[in-house]
């Protein structure tokens, strides 16, 4: 199975300060048919997750332009511009490229 | 709007059976891959298995642990995903998601292996 790795696990930050937060795969995402099947997830304390980027950098509907993807092959970034109360939780990455799709560890974001 | 309800969790022993269901809403469920995703007690997400849509061959895949034990299927005319999970083993107890191939979630449905 493709591993997925985040960095940092754990990321206090200060309200209105950027965050960011890196993955990286044990195998390139890039697919067959050209795009890269990297997506970023956002899961509240007690809550189901939410996707927020989808193909690396296409953000889901309703998610606010503070959040940005990046990234290519097999290193890959959530950027939060601002981080805001409502943006606690974990962050997981995941890649549907290779069967089975599979997560990172996430990272849990916290206000310093 | 898209909404996605669990149920069918519960309490079971190791070596049981159990199915969870998964009623979706607001989106044309046939055309949809669908999959179910779990995460153990305070742990990460794990996927479990997905079924593509009966246009797509309406085929299933399975991640290796449940592999075997799992088995995933649809009834479109019911707008219903089931999870049939047998020969349950303790680390298979979590919340059960169903989710449609990523994008939208259900609250989940806790199931627990214990004697």
């Amino acid at each position: 199975d493709v591993v997925m790795t985040q960095s940092p696990l754990s990321l206090p930050v200060t309200l209105g300060q950027p965050a960011s937060i890196s993955c990286r795969s044990s195998q390139s995402l890039l697919y067959s048919d050209g795009n890269t099947y990297l997506n970023w997830f956002q899961q509240r304390p007690g809550q189901s997750p939410r996707r927020l980027i989808y193909k690396v950098s296409n953000r889901d509907s309703g998610v606010p332009d503070k959040f940005t993807g990046s990234g290519s092959g097999t290193d890959f970034t959530l950027k939060i511009s601002r981080v805001e109360a409502e943006d606690v939780g974990v962050y997981y990455c995941m890649q549907g490229t290779h069967w089975p799709p599979t997560f990172g560890q996430g990272t849990k974001v916290e206000i310093k | 709007e898209v909404q996605l309800v669990e149920s069918g969790g519960g309490l079971v022993k190791p070596g049981g059976s159990l199915r969870l269901s998964c009623a979706g809403s607001g989106f044309t469920f046939s055309n949809a891959w669908m999959s179910w995703v779990r995460q153990a007690p305070g742990k990460g997400l794990e996927w479990v298995g997905r079924i593509k849509s009966k246009t797509d061959g309406g085929t299933t895949d399975y991640a290796a642990p449940v592999e075997g034990r799992f088995t995933i299927s649809r009834d479109d005319s019911k707008t219903t995903l089931y999870l049939q999970m047998n020969s349950l083993k303790t680390e298979d107890t979590a919340l059960y998601y169903c989710t449609t191939d990523g994008r939208d979630w259900g609250q989940g449905t806790l199931v627990t292996v214990s004697s």
